[in-house]
């Protein structure tokens, strides 16, 4: 089974600030990760996802991530904050094979806030 | 193209009732998955479909079932409804072909039970 933990629940940068949003995965198989954004009484929305190609992954707003297998993270990093990117953020998992169709495993999710 | 939309929004209803919840996927897109979003659980998977067949399921008890049409817009029934069935539920869509395909999110009906 795949898990993920997001330490911190809660993150508080100032506007222009570095924005870095920690992900662990436990996977015992090759893992897909994925990075979404909820913004207030939203769905989710996808700021960018890691499927075995490059392990720096550009997305979105200007958002980033590198998986780090010997670290097994997936960290989510802005270099500069603003106002907008306030929200709460989900790291998932997911991996190949029928055990997963159509299920990503999320993380208990870090509410970012960007102070002026 | 069309996102996903999902009907009713919002919904309250009272313990003991049953409700339906219904997602229309985005055009072209077979795979639909329902979550459940709580303070205290968080996002959990309920279950998938993929050309009318549940294909996973989560670890929910079976007052929670779905079903998925031919046109691949899906229900989800919660019956015998508990306080604790109060959430965000959100249905997501993909083309169901590979599991490194992304999910594209509703925004969801916010059932209260009361």
């Amino acid at each position: 089974a795949q898990s993920v933990t997001q330490l911190g629940s809660h993150v508080s940068v100032s506007e222009g600030a570095l924005v870095l949003l920690r992900c662990n995965y436990s996977s015992s198989v090759p893992p897909y990760l994925f990075w979404y954004v909820q913004y207030p009484n939203q769905g989710l929305q996808l700021l960018l996802k890691y499927t075995s190609a490059a392990t720096l992954v550009k997305g979105i707003n200007g958002f980033e991530a590198e998986f780090k297998k010997s670290e097994t993270s997936f960290h989510l990093t802005k270099p500069s904050a603003h106002m907008s990117d306030a929200a709460e953020y989900f790291c998932a998992v997911s991996v190949a094979g029928g055990t997963s169709y159509g299920k990503l495993t999320f993380g208990q999710g870090t509410i970012l806030t960007v102070h002026p | 193209k069309a996102g996903v939309t999902q009907t009713p929004r919002y919904l309250i209803k009272t313990r003991g009732q049953q409700v339906t919840l219904s997602c229309s996927p985005i055009s072209g897109h077979r795979s639909v998955s329902w979550y459940q979003q709580t303070p205290g659980q968080g996002l959990q998977f309920l279950f998938e479909y993929f050309s009318e067949t549940q294909r996973n399921k989560g670890n929910f008890p079976g007052r929670f079932s779905g079903r998925q049409f031919s046109n691949s817009r899906s229900e989800m029934n919660v019956s015998t409804l508990e306080l604790g069935d109060s959430a965000l539920y959100l249905c997501a869509s993909s083309l169901g072909t590979a599991n490194q395909e992304t999910q594209y999110f509703g925004p969801g009906t916010r059932l209260l039970v009361l």
